[in-house]
């Protein structure tokens, strides 16, 4: 079973500091999806990263996917109060019935104060 | 452009009721997802369809079942409602396994 494991599990910090969200697993992905989701809505995708070692920034968020492509992560600089919400990385695994299919981590609930 | 969109987007079963959550999308996409989202949790694998006619087990797929007739509709159909699946049930779409998912707004299902 491919499994994917999200820290920290909860991140409650101040305006303008900085952070960094993981993303790991034991087995290799073929890609790596970030999501970001708000209260009472679904998920949006953020970014996508496909090559090992591949880095990608989204203003002030800055995407890494690793050598190996077994771990990823998310660091924001500078955090707003409009980055608040639950980061979920989802990486591409084989089902049962042999297709392949998104799973997600627990996620990572971000708390950002004024 | 709708998207992907859900109904109801409330509900409050009785244990033992029998519920189906429609899911309809819009953008032609050939796969189709059921998650269920606990609270402070992240998102669960129910079902998932990779065209018409084509349906896999995720990681929870106990208590649900679906079907894919037509390309836009993917309705999840709970038999016998427990407590335990009370939670927020999401439905979303992609062209394909590594393609971004497209979430609908969520059924919030409450089994008392």
């Amino acid at each position: 079973t491919q499994l994917l494991e999200q820290s920290p599990q909860f991140l409650s910090i101040q305006e303008g500091e900085n952070l960094t969200v993981y993303c790991n697993s034991s087995s290799v992905f073929s890609s790596l999806q970030w999501y970001r989701q708000e209260p009472g809505e679904g998920p949006v995708l953020l970014v996508t990263v496909v090559t090992g070692g591949e880095v990608k920034k989204l203003k002030r968020l800055t995407f890494q996917f690793g050598d190996a492509r077994k771990d990823s992560s998310l660091h924001i600089t500078a955090a707003q109060p409009g980055d608040t919400g639950l980061y979920l990385c989802a990486g591409v695994a084989l089902g049962s019935g042999g297709y392949n299919k998104l799973i997600f981590g627990a996620g990572t609930r971000l708390a950002v104060h004024p | 452009n709708a998207g992907v969109t859900q109904t109801p987007k409330f509900r409050i079963l009785k244990i033992g009721q029998s519920m189906t959550l429609q899911c309809t999308q819009d953008m032609n996409h050939n796969y189709m997802y059921w998650y269920r989202q606990d609270p402070g949790m992240g998102l669960k694998l129910i079902y998932y369809s990779v065209g018409a006619g084509i349906t896999d087990k995720g990681e929870v797929p106990n208590g649900y079942n679906v079907s894919r007739s037509t390309t836009e509709d993917f309705p999840l159909r709970l038999e016998l409602a427990a407590p335990s699946q009370t939670s927020v049930y999401f439905c979303a779409s992609s062209y394909g396994p590594t393609q971004p998912q497209h979430f609908g707004d969520g059924t919030r299902l409450s089994i008392l």
